[in-house]
């Protein structure tokens, strides 16, 4: 089966510009995460979709992060305008649902200089 | 809300050495419990979970037992190798927060010859 795919892997930006990021998850998942991991730390939620409807956004910081899944198949994540601080690994998820059955994506390392 | 407290690292082990990484956690639910692993340049892996109290995972020779009187889900292995290098990151999930994965900081293991 193939896995969560993500893109692109390494992006490099100046701050205050904006960047998108790209998931495919697994066929068939209902529900996809998106989470944030700082280097050092571990992945935090940002924002939970249950097809294509938004099951928690509560950290997801919405004046300058925003993320779609149209169709209940893959999602994007975009950040306008960059911060330093947003520089992380941003993880991509899926699962079937009920807990059960998790799969990551590679991730998307950005680096805001 | 939900929280994981793991020890913090980092672990440096000799080979062959057994490993301990404590794990408690906070919960209004009945979480399922989660090991997950990142080795250096790779993305998360899943290692072990256990879904009710007293189940124990295991894989690869980790094990791991989920104890609700202590709240505890502590990593262990009788004899670590060298190849078990890496970032360990405790997580829970429950139906309250949708399933989405909670992690703790992570804890990074360092085994040398």
């Amino acid at each position: 089966e193939a896995g969560v795919a993500q893109s692109p892997r390494y992006k490099i930006i100046e701050k205050r510009q904006s960047v998108a990021f790209w998931c495919n998850p697994i066929s068939g998942h209902a529900t996809l995460y998106w989470y944030q991991q700082i280097l050092g730390q571990g992945p935090k939620l940002l924002i939970q979709f249950q097809n294509n409807g938004v099951v928690d956004d509560s950290q997801l910081p919405k004046d300058r992060f925003s993320a779609e899944r149209l169709k209940g198949v893959d999602s994007t994540l975009k950040i306008q305008p960059a911060k330093l601080e947003d520089s992380a690994v941003y993880l991509c998820a899926s699962s079937g649902g009920g807990g059960y059955g998790y799969t990551f994506g590679s991730g998307t390392r950005l680096t805001v200089v | 809300g939900d929280s994981v407290t793991q020890m913090e690292g980092p672990v440096t082990l000799s080979e062959e050495a057994f490993l301990t990484i404590n794990c408690t956690y906070t919960a209004t639910g009945y979480p399922s419990l989660f090991w997950y692993v990142q080795y250096p340049g790779e993305g998360l892996q899943l290692l072990l979970k256990a879904t009710k109290a007293d189940d124990k995972g295991s894989n690869k020779g980790f094990e791991a037992t989920y104890r609700k009187e202590t709240t505890s889900f502590h990593l262990e292995k009788g004899s670590v190798q060298v190849s078990d290098s890496a970032v360990y990151f405790c997580a829970l999930s429950d139906q309250g927060s949708g399933y989405a994965l909670n992690f703790g900081k992570g804890t990074s293991l360092l085994v040398t010859p």
